[in-house]
């Protein structure tokens, strides 16, 4: 069954300290999402990406953040000076179509910020 | 903005019961519903998805029923395993966007 793959499962970054969380999404999927979850609490929606540009962003996803989609597989979750409020597990997601077809989360990168 | 959230944050039952987890949405333009179940330090699995225009659907073991008049929704689960002990979450999704909002969560514990 196909899989979306996060890499790393988890890091640990210093405050101020620039981090690149990678996804390898689904090979015909489309649509490309960044969610995350701190500790104990519900999964958030941070970014949605299709045709190598944003299409939605949260209240959440400020200045800090960025997505790319660099070559033809990879979707990455760039944040710029982590804070310890950042840490959390961020979920990669991508989805075939519009009509959100086969929508699949990858198993997460757990970031903690010391 | 939406609002997902669920009545009970922790269910206990027994091996062999059935399960039921409610959630309540309040965005009526809401037209795809998915409940997903989280395992400890894993992403969230799908489990069963509905559209509006449904009322129920079922899947193996699994009955999703959706309410629209009152924006409800529920999942059932039948003959509840050990394995089935996790957190589950309903998410909505209302387009044109296709991200989801999801609920805060319930853990279910099966009870051997």
């Amino acid at each position: 069954e196909p899989e979306v793959t996060q890499t790393p499962s988890h890091q640990v970054t210093q405050m101020g300290q620039e981090v690149i969380l990678r996804c390898v999404p689904i090979s015909n999927h489309l649509y490309f999402y960044w969610y995350r979850q701190i500790l104990g609490q519900k999964v958030e929606f941070l970014v949605s990406f299709y045709n190598n540009e944003i299409s939605e962003k949260s209240e959440i996803f400020d200045d800090q953040f960025s997505v790319e989609r660099p070559d033809g597989s990879n979707f990455t979750l760039k944040i710029r000076s982590t804070k310890l409020e950042d840490s959390a597990m961020y979920f990669c997601a991508s989805s075939e179509t519009t009509d959100r077809v086969g929508y699949t989360f990858g198993s997460g990168t757990r970031l903690t910020v010391v | 903005g939406e609002s997902v959230g669920l009545h009970l944050p922790t269910l206990s039952v027994q091996e062999g019961d059935n399960s039921i987890i409610n959630c309540a949405y309040s965005n009526s333009a809401s037209d795809y519903f998915i409940w997903y179940k989280q395992e400890s330090g894993k992403g969230p699995q799908f489990i069963i998805d509905i559209r509006s225009n449904m009322d129920k659907r079922q899947g193996q073991r699994v009955t999703v029923l959706l309410n629209k008049t009152v924006k409800h929704l529920s999942l059932q689960i039948a003959a509840t395993q050990p394995g089935d002990s996790a957190v589950y979450f309903c998410a909505e999704n209302t387009p044109p966007g296709n991200q989801f909002y999801f609920g805060t969560g319930t853990s279910l514990t099966v009870i051997p």
